[in-house]
């Protein structure tokens, strides 16, 4: 079963509209990671928030970890076309090696 | 520095013929990935080497997938005889430690297309 799943599986939203993206996750964790993808092309990798951080910023990303739900948030403020892709929460087990368990995504539109 | 770079980018073969997929870490880099994304789904892990060793296999399919990793640089996924159900895109990926939160830089994927 999927360690990470990404809520909602797709969002359509205009330029200048904040996207909210969620996961959630099964078992404990190191870390959780998020990285885009975009159409065609390989994963990038966003933003890293350990299981001891609540919050994350980075650029206009803002992630939040709340280790109690096993669940984290993904916000991006003022969103532009270019951030059009998928994105993906993996997280990184406890003893696992470096080893990502990544869910199915969110497909996010964001329309001129 | 060149980053993780996957080869071929694109490959359509027909089902029951064998395609072998490369990867080049980047350098100095021991841990050494495979995932695949099937058909919009989530992105699975398939195995992890360390160095030259198979740390975990947990994820490989089933015997028609071979990955090697000879002397501990590039890596190959071989897939004998490919099936409809392979397609999909399969990423490279590689760390230098196993240090927890140690980044993990992905290459661009090698999408395969089996018909």
């Amino acid at each position: 079963s999927q360690q990470g799943e990404e809520d909602p599986q797709a969002l359509s939203i205009q330029e200048g509209e904040n996207a909210t993206m969620n996961c959630s996750y099964k078992t404990s964790i190191n870390n959780l990671q998020w990285y885009r993808q975009n159409s065609g092309r390989g994963l990038v990798h966003l933003i890293l928030i350990r299981s001891n951080e609540r919050e994350k910023h980075s650029g206009r990303l803002r992630v939040t970890l709340d280790t109690s739900k096993k669940s984290s948030s993904l916000l991006i403020t003022a969103s532009r076309a270019a951030d059009t892709a998928s994105y993906f929460c993996a997280t990184e087990l406890s003893g696992g090696y470096n080893k990502l368990i990544f869910g199915a995504g969110t497909r996010l539109a964001v329309h001129p | 520095e060149a980053g993780v770079t996957q080869f071929p980018s694109h490959s359509v073969i027909e089902k029951g013929q064998t395609v072998t997929l490369r990867c080049d870490p980047i350098s100095g880099h021991d841990n050494l990935y495979w995932y695949r994304r099937v058909m919009g789904k989530e992105i699975k892990f398939l195995l992890h080497f360390v160095k030259e060793s198979k740390q975990d296999e947990s994820g490989m399919p089933n015997n028609r997938f071979l990955a090697e990793r000879t002397g501990g640089t590039y890596s190959t996924l071989k897939v004998q005889p490919a099936e409809l159900e392979d397609s999909g895109v399969y990423f490279c990926a590689s760390s230098q430690s196993l240090f927890f939160g140690n980044t993990i830089y992905f290459g661009e994927g090698s999408w395969l297309t089996v018909v």
